[in-house]
């Protein structure tokens, strides 16, 4: 069954390092989707991402953050000075284009530590 | 804006008990809603589903009926195991259809813990 695969599985970084977070979507998957999860807390929205631009963002994807789908098959999410409270379960997710149900089919996560 | 507002958990059964999550929403409109489940050490996989008034989504012994009226997607399960230990996530989109690069949002979760 095609799967959304994260890597790395668990990142350690050191305070203001750029980490970059990689996603290899459902391959004729259409829709993009980065949402975090701090420990114990609920899954918030990141970013959306269609057609080589962002869709939608959150109040949480500040200037830090970008997306990128350098070529047909990854998705990548950088922080580019990474914070304490960047420390999260950061998941991906995709969608294919011609669902009309709205699911999302989601990756296991990359942990970030942040020290 | 829309939102999902989930029971507190954590939520401690024994074995064959009966389980009810309870879940409400806020959106405009008539949105898609469903339940994810996330083991643990694991992503969220999608349990179940429904898109308009009156589905009952089901899938593995659980279900959940969208009622429109009272804005709620209450999840149960007539007996409960031990596997069923998780975290769960009620979330809602867009309607069918309306936007379809729409995002999900979800409820805070609500952790089950199942005794033997």
């Amino acid at each position: 069954e095609p799967e959304v695969t994260q890597t790395p599985s668990h990142q350690v970084t050191q305070m203001g390092q750029e980490v970059i977070l990689r996603c290899v979507p459902i391959s004729n998957h259409l829709y993009f989707y980065w949402y975090r999860q701090i420990l114990g807390q609920k899954v918030e929205f990141l970013v959306s991402f269609y057609n080589n631009e962002i869709s939608e963002k959150s109040e949480i994807f500040d200037d830090q953050f970008s997306v990128e789908r350098p070529d047909g098959s990854n998705f990548t999410l950088k922080i580019r000075s990474t914070k304490l409270e960047d420390s999260a379960m950061y998941f991906c997710a995709s969608k294919a284009g011609d669902t009309g149900t709205g699911e999302l089919f989601f990756g296991e996560g990359s942990r970030l530590t942040v020290l | 804006g829309d939102s999902v507002t989930q029971m507190e958990g954590p939520v401690t059964l024994s074995e064959e008990a009966f389980l009810t999550i309870n879940c409400t929403y806020t959106a405009t409109g008539y949105p898609s809603l469903f339940w994810y489940v996330q083991y643990p050490g694991e992503g969220l996989q999608l349990l179940l589903k429904a898109t308009k008034a009156d589905d009952k989504g089901s899938n593995k012994g659980f279900e959940a009926t969208y009622r429109k009226e009272t804005t709620s997607f209450h999840l149960e399960k007539g007996s409960v195991q031990v596997s069923d230990s998780a975290v769960y996530f009620c979330a809602l989109s867009d309607p069918p259809g309306y936007n379809q690069g729409g995002k999900l949002i979800f409820g805070q979760g609500t952790e089950l813990s199942v005794k033997p």
